[in-house]
């Protein structure tokens, strides 16, 4: 996981706090993508960027979710203002081709109270 | 359209038992595949991959799978169940649209 770096790894927010998502790729990479993971709805796919343009962000669930991808180091993905639905595992991905499979990030754990 | 099914949400074997886990998938167009394992509390991390070249791949850890056109196919095997397997486990395909398809997962139980 050393190709993507996530921060933070854990946060713990009050609901209708705002609440911002890091990501750092390693370079390299054509596409980002951003997951979101429950036991109810497992992974699920919230939006991608290609060459730093969002592409889909068709599973962003509400107007509350946010993300941007400014350059080609860095991402973020806000939720604004938070609930406690939200709370799940929020993982980063990379990929330089769909053919190479993506590196993903260790995961930021989101629990909202 | 494109889908990847994993055929059993949980295995269970015992410690230096086979194992084996399902998939299948549809595509329209010779698909890439990969195999993801996912530990408790941590990310997901690739086990191998399949994008038309041999169709048994050998990935890390002892796991291999073995693409089967006829059989729509891409199973995940291991001769011999070690604790540390313990995990989720995901079978993936590589849409044409640059997304991955994950299946629903397979969680391996190893016990003593």
């Amino acid at each position: 996981d050393a190709g993507v770096i996530q921060s933070p790894r854990h946060e713990v927010t009050e609901m209708g706090q705002e609440v911002t998502l890091r990501c750092k790729p390693i370079s390299g990479h054509n596409s980002l993508f951003w997951y979101r993971q429950t036991m109810m709805r497992g992974l699920e796919l919230l939006i991608y960027f290609n060459n730093n343009v969002p592409i889909d962000d068709s599973g962003m669930p509400e107007d509350r979710f946010s993300a941007k991808m400014p350059n080609a180091s860095f991402s973020t993905l806000k939720i604004q203002p938070s609930e406690p639905r939200d709370s799940a595992v929020y993982f980063c991905a990379i990929s330089g081709h769909p053919n190479y499979g993506y590196t993903f990030g260790s995961g930021t754990r989101l629990t909202v109270v | 359209a494109q889908s990847v099914t994993q055929l059993d949400s949980h295995v269970s074997v015992s410690e230096g038992t086979p194992v084996l886990l399902r998939c299948n998938y549809s595509s329209s167009y010779s698909p890439s595949l990969f195999w993801y394992v996912q530990h408790p509390n941590k990310g997901l991390q690739l086990l191998l991959k399949y994008t038309s070249a041999a169709t048994l791949v050998k990935g890390i850890n002892g796991f291999e799978a073995e693409f089967k056109k006829s059989e729509t196919s891409f199973h995940l095997t291991k001769p011999s169940a070690h604790m540390s397997d313990a995990a989720e486990y995901f079978c993936v395909g590589a849409g044409n649209t640059g997304k991955l398809i994950f299946g629903q997962g397979t969680t391996l139980q190893v016990k003593p």
